[in-house]
């Protein structure tokens, strides 16, 4: 089974609008990690933001945000006021506490953002 | 600002021929990973360090594929012998601490092409 699924494999988005990209994911753990990465097109993998599972709120950073649900198993990743720059592809990412730091990642999402 | 430093960034190399990437960890860190991204399989976990000791190479195969760390700012990943289905962007990562809670930080990559 899937342990990350990210079921948009494109996204398209205008300049200053809001896009959600979504991610579910599937563990039995009730410790675990949840992280965004972008990966531009010249290849380097950038880390976004983490939201853990027990923390309370949604994660923030600048104009990323997380929508966390725990009960559905989902880590939505919102962008606000999108910009040009934020064309890449996306991977949302978990690591579970058992065992060792092994990160798995989903598919991935290519962000496209059109003026 | 610390970094992770992978070389080198690309090489283009003939079937049969030994390749040799290397990953400087951020200072500090004191686990190290190396991934494997293709189109097809996506980000694939080859190998994992911590305190330089080999914890997992699962996802490495094995007749071909060595990982070392011989020294805290140095990890190795060698191909012998290579073959085009080696072709893909090598990524190393290190991090620090146990748990969910700690990012990766991922270097810029080596393309591997395989003729």
């Amino acid at each position: 089974a899937q342990k990350i699924t990210q079921t948009q494999p494109g996204m398209f988005v205008q300049e200053k609008e809001a896009v959600t990209l979504d991610c579910t994911y599937d563990t039995s753990d009730p410790s675990y990690g949840l992280f965004w990465y972008k990966q531009p097109s010249s290849g380097e993998m950038i880390f976004l933001i983490y939201q853990g599972s027990y923390d309370q709120q949604n994660a923030t950073e600048g104009r990323y945000s997380l929508n966390f649900q725990k009960a559905r198993k989902s880590a939505n990743l919102v962008i606000s006021a999108s910009q040009l720059g934020d064309s890449a592809m996306y991977f949302c990412a978990m690591r579970e506490g058992r065992g060792f730091q092994k990160l798995v990642f989903g598919t991935g999402t290519r962000l496209l953002v059109s003026p | 600002d610390a970094r992770v430093t992978q070389t080198p960034r690309d090489k283009v190399t003939e079937m049969g021929q030994e390749v040799t990437m290397r990953c400087q960890p951020i200072l500090g860190h004191n686990t190290v990973f190396w991934y494997r991204q293709t189109m097809m399989q996506g980000l694939e976990l080859l190998a994992y360090f911590r305190n330089r000791a080999p914890l997992d190479d699962s996802g490495m195969p094995k007749d071909r594929f060595s990982a070392e760390m011989p020294d805290a700012t140095l990890a190795t990943l060698k191909i012998q012998p290579s073959e085009p289905r080696d072709s893909a962007v090598y990524f190393c990562a290190s991090g620090q601490g146990q748990g969910p809670y700690n990012e990766q930080f991922f270097g810029p990559g080596t393309r591997l092409t395989v003729l």
